[in-house]
């Protein structure tokens, strides 16, 4: 069974601190995502890679920044934390180009309060 | 800028209903529009897609339409069920989806037994 795993399901951290959200998944999949899901905002893209040590900005990329050192492992990284960026976090893997299987898989996500 | 408009926001619908959830997109580069779906709790899960060289594709109770003319497709779940309470999200990407999806922002479905 497909299986995207983020370590963290739910944080509690405080403004100023650095903070690293990990997630890895076990298909051999080439691309990663980071969504941030807000209600009545759905889901918007933070960043994604499409390969090791590559990276590119979503939508939403402002004070956010990733690591990709391994295949199977993506790292959200917020650099000084914010009570704006109090959300639920998603990782998502696919093969690459949609076109080829047609779907994200998603992991459970990470909750992550600022205070 | 939203690129896909998702209506409506809630819905309920009774226990052997139609329950009818609509998207409207701007970008004509989409060629991919999944469906999501996603309980409390959990990552959302892909439900449905279609390509738009089809105007209908059918999955047991769940149906896609899609009207490439209008750029709007619409989920419809045939006889409700309450299994079927979730977040409904519709998406769209291009040029073979290696950036990700541009989702709705999603329909809170309850189905009242």
């Amino acid at each position: 069974d497909v299986k995207v795993t983020q370590s963290s399901r739910y944080l509690v951290k405080r403004t100023g601190e650095k903070v690293f959200l990990e997630c890895v998944q076990d298909m051999d999949h080439e691309n990663m995502f980071w969504y941030r899901q807000d209600p009545g905002l759905g889901l918007r893209l933070i960043y994604f890679s499409y390969d090791v040590k590559m990276k590119e900005k979503g939508d939403i990329p402002e004070g956010y920044s990733v690591s990709r050192e391994k295949k199977e492992r993506f790292s959200l990284i917020l650099e000084s934390a914010s009570t704006n960026q109090t959300s639920m976090y998603l990782c998502a893997s696919s093969f690459i180009g949609l076109a080829l299987s047609g779907e994200l898989f998603f992991g459970e996500g990470s909750r992550l309060t600022v205070l | 800028q939203q690129q896909v408009k998702q209506s409506p926001q809630s819905l309920i619908v009774q226990k052997g209903g139609i329950s009818i959830i609509n998207c409207a997109y701007e970008n004509t580069a989409f060629d991919y529009f999944p469906w999501y779906q996603q309980f409390p709790g959990k990552g959302p899960a892909l439900l449905i897609a279609i390509r738009p060289d089809v105007s209908e594709k059918k999955e047991g109770r769940f149906t896609i339409s899609f009207n490439k003319s209008a750029k709007q497709f619409s989920l419809h779940i045939m006889d409700s069920q309450p299994g079927d309470s979730a977040t409904y999200f519709c998406a769209a990407s291009n040029g073979g989806g290696a950036d990700g999806l541009t989702f709705g922002k999603g329909t809170h479905l309850i189905i009242q037994p």
